[in-house]
């Protein structure tokens, strides 16, 4: 199956600087790979996605990277605000003899220091 | 609001005995997931379900069960409690599994076993 590994497991940063949390995977067939957003006893929710056909994509201030031959992609923040602390999560769609489903990396906590 | 519904929010119970997690998916949606949170731990993927049939299997364990019915909504059976299950019961739903799909979460279930 497929494993995803996600660094920092904590990242702190000033409120206005930038904040990149990168992930690998190992499924070299995986093709899809969105970014979950948890505040504080919420639920995860999407904030970006990105599919193997593409290498870059923006929203504003979030934008994801992917790399498919090294397998990894990264999510990055710029002008990081206070309501962006949080944990995020990387993911990326296995797949493989019918089943199918996310899986995710261990989380980033970010932390936005005034 | 994600469309997804989780009952209970909270449950309390001892350890020994067995608890019921209900979840109903988005209008539409075929495909649930349950996901298992602990404490500063990331999401385990514990089982997927499309329109009623078993899909795909991660890291559950022989002491939990799940279904869904025909209605779509679904169960997931956690017994013999052990002090360790206390975790947040993520259910999930999606359109049309082995697509790029956003998974929609529901608010989760919060287990504590004393």
């Amino acid at each position: 199956g497929e494993n995803v590994e996600q660094h920092p497991s904590t990242l702190s940063v000033q409120e206005g600087d930038s904040a990149v949390i990168k992930c690998t995977y190992s499924d070299s067939a995986s093709n899809y790979f969105p970014w979950y957003k948890q505040e504080l006893g919420k639920r995860p929710q999407l904030i970006i996605d990105i599919r193997s056909n593409v290498g870059e994509k923006k929203d504003q201030r979030i934008a994801v990277t992917l790399n498919k031959t090294a397998k990894h992609f990264s999510l990055h923040i710029t002008e990081t605000q206070p309501e962006d602390s949080a944990v995020y999560f990387c993911a990326a769609l296995f797949s493989g003899g019918g089943a199918d489903g996310l899986t995710f990396g261990k989380g980033t906590h970010l932390i936005i220091q005034p | 609001d994600s469309g997804v519904t989780q009952t209970p929010k909270h449950l309390i119970t001892a350890t020994g005995q067995r608890v019921t997690l209900r979840c109903s998916p988005r209008s539409g949606d075929l495909s649930v997931y349950w996901y298992q949170q602990s404490l500063d731990q990331g999401l385990q993927f514990l089982i997927q379900y499309y329109n009623g049939e078993e899909r795909a299997k991660g890291n559950i364990l022989e002491r939990f069960s799940a279904q869904q019915f025909p209605d779509l909504h679904s169960e997931l059976n956690l017994s013999s409690l052990e002090l360790g299950d206390s975790a947040l019961y993520f259910c999930a739903s999606s359109g049309t599994p082995g697509r790029d799909g956003e998974l929609f979460f529901g608010e989760g279930s919060r287990l504590t076993v004393l």
